[in-house]
């Protein structure tokens, strides 16, 4: 079956870091491949999104691209603010079958000013 | 519209009790899915309607959990029997009918606790 496995957390950065969240899927097919971005006391969020191989997925200075020979899709931003602290979560979705999303557990990221 | 909307947000009841939670998608989306996500995971995958049907049941946890959307607008996801292990937090989804890269906007669930 589908997986995703994401870096556990918490992940403590101070302001202006860089950042890289890993993520690697296994799927039978062709997956599209997202992360979602979850705010305290708010719900899930896109953040960015990438449906072939070696697109780049892009929005708010994340960035990540789709590799298909490493299964991979880490996270990445270059300088961290303390608006980013929230969990953000890789997913992937597979056509063909059942229409949900397949999700890792998770990492919190913590940035400190 | 301000998004996709559940209620309630919290709702704690005794084991063996049956509980219903409800959604309500944007309006314009006729895909609508159910997810339970609980402490320390992603969300997991329940079940999701295409308009009025249901369109894959076979990932909800056990019979005792059903779900509905009668008109093709807002659905109900219903435990039955409830037990401990059903504490969670279950989310509601809803995009329009599309490819693999169509958007889905999540509410801010409903957190049972079994008590």
């Amino acid at each position: 079956g589908n997986s995703v496995t994401q870096m556990e957390g918490p992940v403590t950065l101070s302001e202006e870091a860089f950042l890289t969240i890993n993520c690697t899927y296994t799927a039978t097919g062709y997956p599209s491949l997202f992360w979602y971005v979850q705010y305290p006391g708010e719900g899930l969020q896109l953040l960015l999104k990438a449906t072939k191989a070696d697109d780049k997925g892009s929005n708010k200075g994340f960035e990540a691209t789709y590799r298909k020979e490493t299964t991979s899709f880490h996270l990445e931003k270059g300088s961290v603010q303390v608006s980013d602290s929230a969990v953000y979560f890789c997913a992937l979705k597979e056509g063909g079958g059942a229409d949900g999303l397949t999700f890792g557990k998770g990492t919190h990221l913590i940035i400190q000013p | 519209d301000t998004g996709v909307s559940q209620d309630p947000r919290h709702k704690i009841t005794k084991r063996g009790q049956n509980v219903t939670f409800r959604c309500d998608p944007i309006s314009e989306h006729n895909r609508l899915y159910w997810y339970r996500q609980t402490l320390g995971q992603g969300p997991e995958f329940l079940t999701y309607f295409q308009n009025e049907a249901q369109l894959e049941k076979s990932r909800l946890l056990s019979d005792r959990f059903s779900a509905e959307r009668p008109k093709g607008s807002f659905s109900t996801l219903e435990i039955q029997r409830t037990e401990q292990g059903d504490s969670a937090m279950y989310l509601c989804a809803s995009s329009v009918t599309g490819g693999m890269n169509t958007e889905a906007f999540f509410g801010q669930g409903t957190r049972l606790t079994v008590v």
